[in-house]
């Protein structure tokens, strides 16, 4: 699986769109981009997906850039409970053997600020 | 609809006890696995079942025992805790691809 490079954290204020960027340089054409992010104390949650084209669904937008090498994941309109940290994760859609065998990095501390 | 519910949201242990951790699905998923996570690690997969009657060994297995009971129940046991099974843990089931869906997580303390 290629490795993702994300900053260690950011702000952002409440009710403005947060731009998580995620640096993906070795990415192969079949690895996918996932998104997760992890509330305190809660389990990680599913955001989005996506293998080239741009995604979105009602949590958020996902950016990827024509070459791969990276992407962005934009929530447009942040509120106090999107807090959290945010992992960007690259993964082959592999055999049932691979699936589910997440790795998560350290991720972006995202603190959203009145 | 619950998703995927664990039990018991926190457990403290002495050295040498052993728990079972339960996890439960209702969404008729396949797959389930069990991760631990500790301060600055991360996520490290522990056991996984792709499927009923199914069982493998993910990243850090050795201390630990999983049961798929059946479709719905993966139960991960510690048959003597240590103190360095200090953690806390989450289940997991899979709809399709990486798309996961996690519990709340058990916070596990071993004295």
């Amino acid at each position: 699986d290629a490795k993702t490079t994300q900053p260690t954290s950011m702000d952002c204020a409440e009710g403005r769109a947060a731009n998580l960027p995620c640096n993906h340089s070795t990415i192969s054409g079949n690895e996918y981009v996932y998104w997760y992010r992890q509330i305190h104390s809660q389990g990680p949650q599913y955001i989005i997906h996506g293998l080239k084209n741009n995604e979105t669904n009602e949590m958020a937008s996902l950016i990827i850039t024509e070459d791969r090498k990276s992407s962005t994941l934009i929530l447009p309109h942040a509120t106090l409970r999107d807090t959290a940290v945010y992992y960007c994760i690259v993964r082959v859609y592999g055999t049932t053997d691979s699936w589910g065998k997440l790795q998560f990095g350290a991720g972006t501390q995202v603190v959203v600020t009145p | 609809n619950a998703g995927v519910t664990q039990t018991p949201k926190f457990q403290v242990l002495k050295t040498g006890q052993s728990m079972t951790l339960q996890c439960a699905q209702d969404m008729n998923h396949n797959s389930m696995y069990w991760y631990r996570q500790d301060p600055g690690m991360g996520l490290r997969l522990i056991y996984y079942s792709a499927s009923e009657g199914t069982t493998d060994k993910g990243e850090v297995p050795n201390g630990y025992n999983v049961s798929r009971l059946n479709k719905r129940e993966f139960s991960l046991r510690l048959e003597s805790a240590a103190p360095s099974q200090t953690s806390v843990y989450f289940c997991a089931s899979r709809e399709f691809g990486e798309k996961l869906f996690f519990g709340s997580g058990t916070q596990l303390s071993v004295l």
